[in-house]
C-alpha cells in the first residue's frame, strides 16, 4: 500500500514570504496526488491534484505543486503567503485500487 | 448548494452508550467514506462505501459500524464507544466509485468526546 510523509509538522513564515510544504510518497506506480487545506474548525478543501501530464499543477488560492517522480515528491508552493493561508495542509495519495492515504499534516502559521 | 452534512457537530458521551453520527450528501456521489483525525496521525479511513449496500473496512474499523441503505446517507455507528474513540470524525464523498482517483468532498466534521 502507498504511504505519505510530510516531514514538517509545523512551519512558520512571515506574511509575503514564499512557502514550500514538503510531501514524499511511497508507491510503485504513478499515483494520484492531492493537496488539501483545513482551516480551523472546517473540513478539508481540495487545493490541487495531479493525475498525469504536466508535472507542475496550479491550484486555487495561488498555490502550485510539482510532481517529481525521481524524488517521489509532490511539494506545495506559494510565492507570497497571506495571513489567511494559516491552516493545516494535508498531502494525500490515491490509487486505482480505491486506496487513499493522507499524510499527518503540516500546520502553517503566518507571522504579520 | 452541493455539500456534505454531518450531525451532530459536537458530541460528549459516556463509555458504552451507543451513538450514531449521520452523514448526508446531495451530489449523487457513488463513494462515501468515514475518517478519523487525530493529532500527528492525519486522517485515517474507518469505512468506505462504493455504492448502496456495498461497504468495506478501511484502516481502523474496529469499534465502528456503517450502513448504506440509500445513496445519499452513510451513518457511522459506535455500538459501545470507548475513550480511545475520542476524535474528530469526517465524512467524505466522491463522484467516482474508486475514490483514490478523484477529489473527495468533506463534511465539516464531528468532534466526539467519550468519557
Amino acid at each position: 500500500a502507498q504511504s505519505v510523509t510530510q516531514p514538517d509538522i509545523h512551519i512558520t513564515v512571515s506574511e509575503g514570504a514564499s512557502l514550500e510544504l514538503r510531501c514524499n510518497y511511497s508507491y510503485g506506480a504513478t499515483p494520484y496526488l492531492f493537496w488539501y487545506v483545513q482551516s480551523p474548525g472546517q473540513g478539508l478543501q481540495l487545493l490541487l491534484k495531479y493525475f498525469s501530464g504536466d508535472t507542475l499543477v496550479q491550484g486555487i488560492k495561488g498555490f502550485e505543486a510539482e510532481f517529481k517522480r525521481s524524488q517521489s515528491s509532490f511539494n506545495l508552493r506559494k510565492p507570497s503567503v497571506h495571513w489567511s493561508d494559516a491552516a493545516e495542509y494535508f498531502c494525500a495519495v490515491g490509487d486505482n485500487n480505491n486506496d487513499m492515504r493522507f499524510g499527518a499534516g503540516t500546520r502553517l502559521t503566518v507571522k504579520p | 448548494e452541493a455539500q456534505v452534512t454531518q450531525n451532530p457537530r459536537y458530541l460528549i458521551t459516556v463509555t458504552g452508550k451507543k451513538l450514531t453520527v449521520t452523514c448526508s450528501q446531495n451530489m449523487n456521489h457513488e463513494y462515501m467514506s468515514w475518517y478519523r483525525q487525530d493529532p500527528g496521525l492525519g486522517l485515517r479511513q474507518i469505512y468506505y462505501s462504493m455504492n448502496v449496500e456495498v461497504t468495506d473496512k478501511g484502516d481502523v474499523p474496529e469499534g465502528y459500524k456503517v450502513s448504506r441503505k440509500e445513496k445519499r446517507n452513510f451513518p457511522l455507528i459506535l455500538e459501545s464507544p470507548s475513550p480511545n474513540q475520542t476524535s474528530l470524525y469526517f465524512c467524505a464523498s466522491s463522484p467516482l466509485r474508486l475514490a483514490g482517483e478523484d477529489e473527495q468532498f468533506f463534511g465539516p466534521g464531528t468532534r466526539l468526546t467519550v468519557l
